[in-house]
């Protein structure tokens, strides 16, 4: 089975700080992305990578960061937190064939006080 | 411009009733096409796809869809709903990237 792990089920940060989300999958997928979830609006890509440290950004880059170092990681990062990122964050690893099936994490839900 | 929509952004359903949820796409070419779930707390879970032949597809957990080319449509269907099934759908397609409705929400009633 695939799997793709977040580290964090639930995160409270406080508005400002520095906010890592990490997520390792262990199926040797070249492909990492990285959403975020708001009731409505389904999900929308934040940044996606297609190799070990390229990154490429997706509809809603403004805000985040992101790190491949490796290509098992996939690394999240909010430079400095603010309220309207508070999100329910998926992380999903693919390989590059065609139809680009996804598998997906837990998820991770941030609230920025 | 929305690729994927999702009619429905709730349903409720009686146990052992029949689902069906409704997805459309706008994209010029047929596109692969998939639907996901997600129960509460967890990530998405593929249920099943369809990238060419046959236009009506299985998937687990007993659900399958029809893919519809005149009508733009992949409509997702389960003949007698389960408890289990309360969870948020979401029909995606690829069109350059993974693009996804916003999802239905499924409650199923005793």
């Amino acid at each position: 089975d695939v799997k793709v792990t977040q580290s964090s089920r639930y995160l409270v940060k406080r508005t400002g700080e520095k906010v890592f989300l990490e997520c390792v999958q262990d199926m040797d997928h070249e492909n990492m992305f990285w959403y975020r979830q708001d009731p409505g609006l389904g999900l929308r890509l934040i940044y996606f990578s297609y190799d070990v440290k390229m990154k490429e950004k997706g509809d809603i880059p403004e805000g985040y960061s992101v790190s491949r170092e490796k290509k098992e990681r996939f690394s999240l990062i909010l430079e400095s937190a603010s309220t309207n990122q508070t999100s329910m964050y998926l992380c999903a690893s693919s390989l590059t064939d065609r139809g680009n099936i996804q598998y997906f994490g837990a998820g991770t839900r941030l609230s920025v006080l | 411009a929305q690729s994927v929509t999702q009619p429905d952004i709730h349903i409720t359903v009686s146990e052992g009733a029949s689902l069906e949820l409704r997805c459309n796409y706008s994209y010029g070419a047929t596109p692969y096409l998939f639907w996901y779930v997600q129960s509460p707390g967890q990530g998405l879970q593929l249920l099943l796809k369809y990238f060419s032949g046959d236009t009506l597809v299985q998937g687990i957990k007993g659900f399958e869809a029809e893919f519809k080319r005149s009508q733009s449509s992949f409509n997702l269907r389960k003949p007698s709903v389960h408890w289990s099934d309360a969870a948020e759908y979401f029909c995606a397609v690829v069109r350059g990237k993974l693009q996804f409705g916003a999802g239905t929400q499924v409650v199923v009633t005793p």
